[in-house]
């Protein structure tokens, strides 16, 4: 299996709900990855986890919440959004946390209301 | 600190002519360095990679680059454009700590 699975493809969700989203991956990968991607820019990292420890954090605001359960999957928990969060969020992983190939999911596409 | 800046926003060629994105990097270290490409609402695809070893890398799709340290520079090249080839192109530069900096892309055309 060489591919990153996420769920689900698209979310609409109110400025008050609480979702999340999922990435799964079962290449024996041991870092994995959250990007957000507006319309028309690059993919922005927001979290690196490396053998399941949190191991770059780019000063995401504390409404998004990622968690690694096992080696294999990644969630990222949304409390409280804002509008302005709307966009692609983009699952990667890859054999190391080093300089090497990320293979990405298709993405969640999330608007909020 | 690393950056990258891809030269073109858009590029535009007929089918069957020549490709060139263009992509200038800054490293302080030796850089680790990637081309993806970007389907429209799809997730991001390695085309090809350069981690030090030859400096002509080549890749899928018939895709290949240069890296040229002297001018900083890592362009993609690939001799006949196809339809399917039109899309996102993202230049990546990678810390030895694994965080990639992506230059903000080149749209590809290819008219028919």
């Amino acid at each position: 299996d060489t591919e990153v699975t996420q769920t689900p493809k698209h979310l609409v969700m109110g400025m008050t709900n609480k979702k999340s989203l999922k990435c799964e991956q079962h290449m024996g990968h041991r870092a994995m990855y959250w990007y957000k991607q507006k319309a028309k820019k690059p993919p922005e990292l927001m979290f690196v986890y490396s053998y399941e420890k949190l191991s770059i954090n780019e000063s995401v605001p504390s409404r998004f919440s990622p968690e690694c359960p096992n080696s294999s999957l990644l969630n990222l928990h949304l409390h409280a959004l804002q509008p302005e969060d709307s966009a692609l969020y983009l699952c990667a992983s890859s054999h190391g946390g080093g300089p090497v190939e990320q293979f990405f999911g298709p993405g969640t596409r999330l608007t909020v209301l | 600190a690393q950056s990258v800046t891809q030269l073109d926003s858009h590029v535009s060629v007929s089918e069957g002519t020549p490709v060139l994105l263009r992509c200038n990097y800054s490293s302080s270290y030796s850089p680790s360095l990637f081309w993806y490409v970007q389907h429209p609402n799809k997730g991001l695809q390695l085309l090809l990679k350069y981690t030090s070893a030859a400096t002509l890398v080549k890749g899928i799709n018939g895709f290949e680059a240069e890296f040229k340290k002297s001018e900083t520079s890592f362009h993609l090249t690939k001799p006949s454009a196809h339809m399917s080839d039109a899309a996102e192109y993202f230049c990546v530069v990678s810390s030895l700590a694994g965080k990639s900096t992506f230059g903000d892309g080149t749209t590809l055309t290819v008219k028919p």
